[in-house]
């Protein structure tokens, strides 16, 4: 069972350059979410979607945008590569949020170093 | 938003207990407590999650006293593998979106 599922794990932008960060789980998740962590520092909610079709804004939205046409897939994209988005980002995707056992399964990340 | 505190850091040695406690003194009704570890270049791993009193799973147990407004993280005879951060995080919405991770505590377990 592959769980949550990122790629790449690396990837170096110039400015200015646009990027696609994938992410895919297997297992029938509704909710699926994007994280960004700096170093240091806790993870802040970019992006989250509560099922097909359905996207909304966290915290930190600026600067990025989700599609979610399928359950299992959650990609988001970097339009315009901003050295403030050096960071590494993480998906996760949970059953139902807040519910006992049923908590947020993390992929391992993709680091992103824009220069 | 219920916010949660823990300290930034502890130390501690192999085969001793360590006891990390959150501070959320803004814990709503419906909320539960959930723990989360994470080692570097990782994502976040549940650990264990409860709504009052306390939780034991193979892992860790979970105390948390009778008003809520605090909960302790209790791992039993740590090893050098459990070094990491961990973070505590209160909510139950129905989206997920509130749940905040905070800074955690970085735990370093020496030898």
């Amino acid at each position: 069972n592959a769980g949550v599922t990122q790629t790449p794990k690396f990837r170096i932008l110039k400015i200015g350059q646009s990027m696609t960060l994938q992410c895919a789980q297997d297992m029938n998740h509704n909710y699926m979410y994007w994280y960004r962590q700096d170093p240091g520092m806790g993870l802040k909610l970019i992006y989250y979607s509560v099922g097909a079709g359905i996207t909304d804004k966290g915290e930190v939205p600026n600067g990025y945008n989700v599609s979610r046409s399928t359950t299992e897939d959650f990609p988001l994209r970097l339009e315009l590569a901003a050295p403030s988005q050096t960071s590494v980002y993480f998906c996760a995707s949970s059953y139902r949020p807040g519910d006992v056992n049923s908590p947020l399964h993390f992929g391992n990340g993709t680091r992103l170093t824009v220069t | 938003l219920a916010k949660t505190t823990q300290p930034i850091s502890m130390d501690s040695y192999e085969g001793q207990e360590v006891n990390i406690t959150c501070s959320h003194n803004n814990i709503a009704t419906n909320d539960y407590i959930t723990w989360y570890q994470q080692f570097p270049s990782q994502g976040p791993r549940f650990i264990i999650q409860g709504y009052k009193t306390k939780v034991t799973n193979e892992v860790a147990s979970l105390f948390i006293p009778a008003d809520r407004k605090s909960s302790t993280l209790s791992l039993p005879r740590v090893s050098l593998s459990d070094t990491a951060v961990y973070y505590c995080l209160v909510g139950t919405d129905n989206y997920g979106q509130n749940f905040v991770f905070g800074p955690g505590t970085r735990l370093s377990v020496l030898p």
